[in-house]
């Protein structure tokens, strides 16, 4: 069964950091680029970041640029979010996504979402 | 204030067509292929349209995608109460390096 598990999250204060962990299961994880999309509780969704398959190409959102950084691990088929310098504003559900098969933003497969909150 | 503008609700009574528009620019929608989501309350979103117009295996033929210019849009015929949903649209931006997507479309079937 194709799957992907996200992990990490939790309660931080501002200024923070938490390292987000998705697993992958049931494909090639290294074959297809992967995503982090953000949303808070009852409102849009948010695009965050996105690796290529060989980790050599990546894009931040500007809201997150310098501060949340994407990368993975494909021998160890998961995918990452290093988030530094955390502000109240970061506090959402995260999502890890894989894009369909030969496309880069078509996000087919989603993880249930881990929950990031910011506060003191 | 999304890149995308959607209009935060539509509506339509059970075997109505309803559609759903969205809006960009020259540097999003206008240069770049149309991806629609399906958020179903409490889950994930759901791929329902890539490349604009085309549906991933499972996705009924109901949901059909369009694209002209800088403005897309998602159409759903034979609505269903199970097509109660938030509705998003996304696209590559090469201006801003980066995926953006819609507000989202709170779509209820009356």
């Amino acid at each position: 069964e194709v799957q992907l598990v996200e992990s990490g999250g939790g309660l931080v204060q501002p200024g923070g950091s938490l390292r987000l962990y998705c697993a992958a299961s049931g494909f090639t994880f290294s074959s297809y680029w992967m995503h982090w999309v953000r949303q808070v509780p009852g409102k849009g969704l948010v695009w965050v970041s996105r690796i290529s398959t060989d980790e050599t190409t990546s894009s931040h959102a500007d809201s997150v640029k310098g501060r949340l950084t994407i990368s993975r691990d494909n021998a160890r088929n998961t995918l990452y979010l290093q988030m530094d310098s955390l502000k109240v504003e970061d506090t959402a559900v995260y999502y890890c996504a894989r894009a369909a098969s030969g496309t880069r933003n078509s996000l087919e497969v989603w993880g249930q979402g881990t929950m990031v909150t910011v506060s003191s | 204030q999304s890149v995308l503008t959607q209009p935060p609700s539509a509506s339509g009574p059970p075997g109505q067509r309803v559609t759903i528009s969205c809006s960009g620019s020259s540097s999003n929608i206008g240069t770049n292929s149309v991806i629609w989501y399906q958020q179903l309350p409490g889950a994930a979103p759901k791929l329902l349209i890539y490349r604009s117009n085309q549906r991933p295996s499972g996705v009924p033929d109901r949901f059909s995608g369009s694209k002209s210019g800088t403005s897309a849009s998602l159409a759903i015929s034979g609505l269903q109460s199970a097509d109660e949903a938030d509705y998003y649209c996304a696209a590559w931006d090469a201006s801003l390096n980066g995926v953006v997507f819609g507000g989202g479309t709170k779509l209820t079937v009356l």
